[in-house]
């Protein structure tokens, strides 16, 4: 199956810089999904951009998807102490299931 | 959005026991559920998908006698752990697609085993 790796693992900026967390991945895809976990709790689907598309956004949030590299950026913009948590990637293709790498850690400081 | 609602969201037992965790889709039908086990500091390992009216399918490794998996209705998934030992405590996170697949999956809010 797909899995992303996400880099990099760990991330501290302070409130109101951008984030910016990368993605890559080894196989085809139809589609990679950005997906949040706060300590403790489930995961939050944050934004999907198709095969066929090279860049989306979603309130603060901005992905980039290059498929000729195999690689998808997440940029979080006007960072929040809020966007403390974990992100991780999720390339998916033909099958339903995704799995998930070992995420990057944000931390947003006050 | 779609909520998934995962019952308990902590459980302590005793080893040797059996414990079910319930994952629910409320306001839609799950034709296939996922259900996921994390350890601190890690990532989400998927342990098996769970469709309705069929047997799950386990991931390499994981053991199906251990972990029962019931999809009997479009709206619940069950999770039990069988005769829990201690090394099976962690954080157990159910996740489904909904009909109309769009790609996106929708996840409980996890739940916390700990095994005495």
């Amino acid at each position: 199956s797909q899995q992303g790796e996400e880099d990099p693992q760990a991330l501290s900026i302070q409130e109101g810089e951008n984030a910016t967390m990368n993605c890559s991945y080894k196989t085809s895809i139809n589609n990679l999904q950005w997906y949040r976990q706060n300590s403790g709790r489930g995961l939050v689907h944050l934004i999907l951009i198709r095969s066929n598309e090279r860049e989306k956004h979603s309130g603060r949030l901005r992905v980039t998807l290059d498929t000729s590299k195999k690689s998808s950026s997440l940029l979080i913009t006007a960072s929040r102490a809020a966007d403390t948590a974990s992100y991780f990637c999720a390339p998916s293709g033909t099958a339903s299931k995704l799995t998930f790498g070992t995420g990057t850690r944000l931390q947003v400081t006050l | 959005g779609a909520v998934v609602s995962q019952h308990p969201s902590w459980v302590i037992c005793k080893s040797g026991t059996s414990v079910k965790i319930e994952c629910r889709s409320l306001d839609f039908q799950a034709t296939t559920m996922f259900w996921y086990r994390q350890f601190p500091k890690q990532s989400l390992m998927l342990m098996a998908t769970s469709n309705e009216g069929s047997k799950a399918t386990y991931e390499q490794g994981v053991e199906k006698d251990k972990f029962l998996i019931n999809h009997a209705s479009l709206t619940l998934s069950t999770l039990t752990v069988t005769s829990a030992h201690p090394e099976d405590s962690s954080f157990y996170i159910c996740s489904a697609k909904a009909g109309g697949y769009t790609g996106e999956l929708f996840f409980g809010e996890g739940s916390r085993l700990t095994v005495l």
